[in-house]
């Protein structure tokens, strides 16, 4: 497709339970960031690759939190452990160059955790 | 810490009426401002964006926004709205500290008035 597709849009996760949230970029860019929004909040920076290379994890909240981009397209932030406060909607953006660049985002995961 | 503040957590207006949505944001350089429209069930969408020159920017959807530095405000308006601009409007600013993180104010909820 021509836009940033996440998967699944929706999870429900037992708490404790390992989860693992995809992200297909847009064919081509080069940056690739993941964002975490909570309920009536904005996005909260929590990663950032630039091709397969993770430039930037400072926002990640805690080492359960975990991503990877291996061959510089695909994306995938797992979360282990999961926590009642990891419940929220993970953002997944993409964007052509490599700063200040138009972002394009996905739908998002929502992820609760019960 | 930089940051970026959007006073209104709600908006209501009537159809047909102007709109005003205010953004605040501390920072010591010449920022790079975005506006994003999230519509429910949808992704974050770039609605315009300052990065130099004319400070009065222009974007999709008949949305312009004023860069002021002086006021340290980047406000987004429409002069009459539809009742399809009922979303969540948020105002990011890139990071000063990286040139490819957007820090976002928490949005601001319009709701239209048939």
């Amino acid at each position: 497709g021509a836009g940033v597709s996440q998967s699944p849009r929706y999870k429900v996760a037992k708490r404790g339970q390992d989860v693992a949230l995809r992200c297909d970029p847009i064919s081509g860019h080069v940056s690739l960031f993941w964002y975490q929004q909570a309920l009536g909040q904005g996005p909260e920076f929590l990663t950032y690759f630039q091709n397969e290379a993770q430039l930037d994890k400072s926002g990640l909240p805690s080492d359960r939190f975990f991503a990877e981009r291996p061959e510089g397209s695909v994306s995938t932030l797992k979360i282990q452990r999961t926590q009642q406060e990891d419940s929220a909607v993970y953002l997944c953006a993409s964007s052509l160059g490599t700063s200040g660049t138009e972002a394009f985002f996905g739908q998002g995961t929502r992820l609760t955790v019960v | 810490a930089q940051s970026v503040t959007q006073p209104d957590i709600h908006i209501t207006v009537s159809e047909g009426a102007s709109l005003e949505l205010r953004c605040n944001y501390s920072y010591g350089a010449t920022p790079y401002l975005f506006w994003y429209v999230q519509s429910p069930g949808q992704g974050l969408q770039l609605l315009l964006k300052y990065f130099s020159g004319d400070t009065l920017v222009q974007g999709i959807k008949g949305f312009e926004a004023e860069f002021k530095r002086s006021q340290s405000s980047f406000n987004l308006r429409k002069p009459s709205v539809h009742w399809s601009d009922a979303a969540e409007y948020f105002c990011a600013v890139v990071s000063m500290d990286s040139n490819y993180q957007l820090i976002w104010g928490a949005g601001t909820k319009l709701i239209i008035k048939p």
